[in-house]
Order: C-alpha cells, then sequence, then structure tokens
C-alpha cells in the first residue's frame, strides 16, 4: 500500500528556533503538497511541489525525488506557527487514481 | 466570495438516522471532494467528483452515497448511519488544472 510518513508525529519549539518537519513516501510521485491544519479545524494549503525548493515568508519547503523525501522548514518560528502540518502526495500510478494520499501529520507547539 | 462553506457544523445522530452534509462553492472549480479526519489518521477520501453530473469513489466509501447535481454542491449523505462514522468531514475543490484544494471548515458529526 502507498503510504506516507511523517516525522516528528508531535514538536514543541521555543519561539525564533528554526523547526524541520519530515516526510517520505514509497514510490514515484507527481506532486507533494504541504497543508496547515490550524487549531481551530480549517486546513490551507501551503505548498504544491514537484521538485527542488519553494519559499514562502518564514517557510521554506524542499523535495529530493531520488530519497522520495521532502522536509518543511519554517525559521524565527513563532506561537503562531502552532497548527498540524500535513504533508499529502499524488502517486503516479496505483489504487488511489490519481488523488492525494495523506500522512498523519506533525503537531507542532510554539512556546513563547 | 464565500469560498467553500459546509452545512451544517455539527450534528449529532442517533444510530440508524439519516442525513445529507452539503458543501457549497463559488469558485466554479470543477472537482471536488469529501474527506473523513479520525484521530491518528490522515484525511481519508471518501467519494470525489470531476464535474457535474459524475461522482467516482474514493479510499473509504462504504456507507456514503454522494451527489453532484449542479456544478456548486457537492452532496454527502448518510443513509443509515453508525458509530464508525463519527468523524470531522472536510469538503474541498480545485480547479482541474491545478492542483491546489481549497478546503471547506469541516463538519463534526457524533453518531450516539
Amino acid at each position: 500500500k502507498n503510504e506516507v510518513e511523517q516525522s516528528p508525529q508531535n514538536l514543541t519549539a521555543q519561539e525564533g528556533e528554526f523547526i524541520t518537519i519530515n516526510c517520505s513516501y514509497s514510490v514515484g510521485i507527481s506532486a507533494l503538497h504541504w497543508l496547515q491544519q490550524h487549531p481551530g479545524g480549517g486546513i490551507v494549503s501551503l505548498f504544491m511541489l514537484s521538485s527542488g525548493k519553494k519559499k514562502h515568508g518564514r517557510l521554506i519547503a524542499t523535495i529530493n525525488i531520488q530519497e522520495k523525501h521532502s522536509s518543511l522548514h519554517i525559521t524565527a518560528s513563532h506561537p503562531r506557527d502552532s497548527a498540524v502540518y500535513i504533508c499529502a502526495v499524488r502517486y503516479n500510478y496505483g489504487g488511489s487514481q490519481g488523488n492525494l494520499i495523506f500522512g498523519k501529520g506533525t503537531k507542532l507547539s510554539v512556546k513563547p | 466570495n464565500a469560498g467553500v462553506t459546509q452545512t451544517p457544523k455539527f450534528r449529532v445522530l442517533k444510530t440508524g438516522q439519516s442525513m445529507t452534509l452539503l458543501c457549497a462553492q463559488d469558485m466554479n472549480h470543477e472537482y471536488m471532494y469529501w474527506y473523513r479526519q479520525d484521530p491518528g489518521m490522515g484525511l481519508r477520501l471518501i467519494h470525489y467528483s470531476v464535474g457535474e453530473g459524475t461522482t467516482a469513489k474514493g479510499e473509504v466509501p462504504d456507507g456514503y452515497n454522494v451527489s453532484r447535481l449542479k456544478k456548486q454542491n457537492f452532496l454527502l449523505g448518510l443513509e443509515s448511519a453508525a458509530p464508525s462514522q463519527t468523524s470531522v468531514y472536510f469538503c474541498a475543490t480545485r480547479i482541474g488544472l491545478v492542483e491546489t484544494q481549497y478546503f471547506g471548515p469541516g463538519t463534526r458529526l457524533l453518531v450516539l
């Protein structure tokens, strides 16, 4: 079964720290997404990657196709970054029919 | 411009009762999705639609039916609710050529 693994499951950081969340997948993909789920439950899309690196403000997402791995980095973390970060992939083939397969999420808590 | 809305926000059902969840969008997106989110698990796809009048099964379709009679609305029905259907349900939409999905605020359903 094609799966998406995220680590760590939970992460607590002090304000200002550099944060890294990891995502790995099992076979070839056509796209990888990072999403943010706010404490109130709302989900927003942060990035879509098929190669290389993307940056938006203090958020940086990278993907290594050969190693089947992606990282989400947060620089100068702030309490408002506290949320669940979700990785999702679109596999090239298989039973997912081209739809997204989601990881279980990483719960980030940033303390002031 | 409301984006993606879901009705209701919260509902309590007794086992065996039926209900319909409504997802409405004003962005003219072709694709619409229904997901469920359970503790300790990633979002899982229930059903999806690639256009008005079309629907398809996702990863966990059993016990649910859907309809998309109008492009802007995607209905999720539970004919005979079971406690295993207690979950938070999210609707999402996307334009056909763009990967990014836009999520509704979620519906919390409790089946007793």
